[in-house]
């Protein structure tokens, strides 16, 4: 059975500083992972969509990485924003169905 | 992207009726959509898969007879709370993508709460 963890939890870090976010899923054979932001009371917005066949996508301050090999994938966001809080959430392609993690919330204090 | 409109954003019910929200893909036809269910806290839940044209795929724990999808044409998919108890207050999340396993986008959610 597939299962997706993020770490942190929570994360709390000065404008201007550069952070990673990380994903760890059990099961390597996906399809594509994918890194959505969800703001609170809000649906999802997906940030960077990576086939497994590739390494890794940029959008922006945004660069997502994936090792399938070793069921990881990571979110770096280069000069935090306020606006970047929120939560953040990765989610693994398994054969016919999302499979989210818990995520990861976010705060960018000015 | 895609845009996926979801309706209503919020509804309080009472006890015992029927909600229905709706899911539509405004801009590109969506074989497949998915139902979602977040309690507070807690990351998303797959409550079942629907293809148009055919019955929903459900995860199991999830009442096919409580929550009844239907996913009639390529554009819409409609979740009905049946009998709603205060305990089906949750944030509800449709997505839909053009294909399976193809990026899925997401509605706004919708924040059901029953008194």
């Amino acid at each position: 059975k597939q299962e997706v963890t993020q770490i942190p939890a929570a994360l709390s870090v000065p404008e201007g500083e550069n952070l990673v976010l990380n994903c760890s899923f059990t099961d390597s054979a996906i399809y594509n992972l994918q890194w959505f932001r969800q703001d609170p009371g809000k649906g999802l917005t997906s940030l960077l969509l990576i086939q497994s066949s590739q390494r890794e996508q940029t959008s922006g301050r945004l660069n997502a990485s994936l090792d399938k090999s070793s069921g990881r994938s990571t979110l770096y966001i280069a000069a935090s924003q306020p606006g970047d809080s929120a939560t953040y959430l990765c989610a693994v392609d398994d054969t016919d169905k999302l499979i989210f993690g818990t995520g990861t919330r976010l705060q960018v204090f000015p | 992207g895609a845009v996926v409109s979801q309706h209503p954003s919020w509804v309080i019910c009472k006890s015992g009726t029927s909600v229905k929200i709706e899911c539509r893909s405004l801009d590109f036809q969506a074989t497949t959509m998915f139902w979602y269910r977040q309690f507070p806290k807690q990351s998303l839940m797959l409550m079942a898969t629907s293809n148009e044209g055919s019955k929903a795929t459900y995860e199991q724990g999830v009442e096919k007879d409580k929550f009844l999808i239907n996913h009639a044409s390529l554009t819409l998919s409609t979740l009905t709370v049946t009998s709603a108890h205060p305990e089906d207050s949750s944030f509800y999340i449709c997505s839909a993508s053009r294909q399976m396993n193809t990026e899925a986008f997401f509605g706004q959610g919708t924040r059901l709460t029953v008194v």
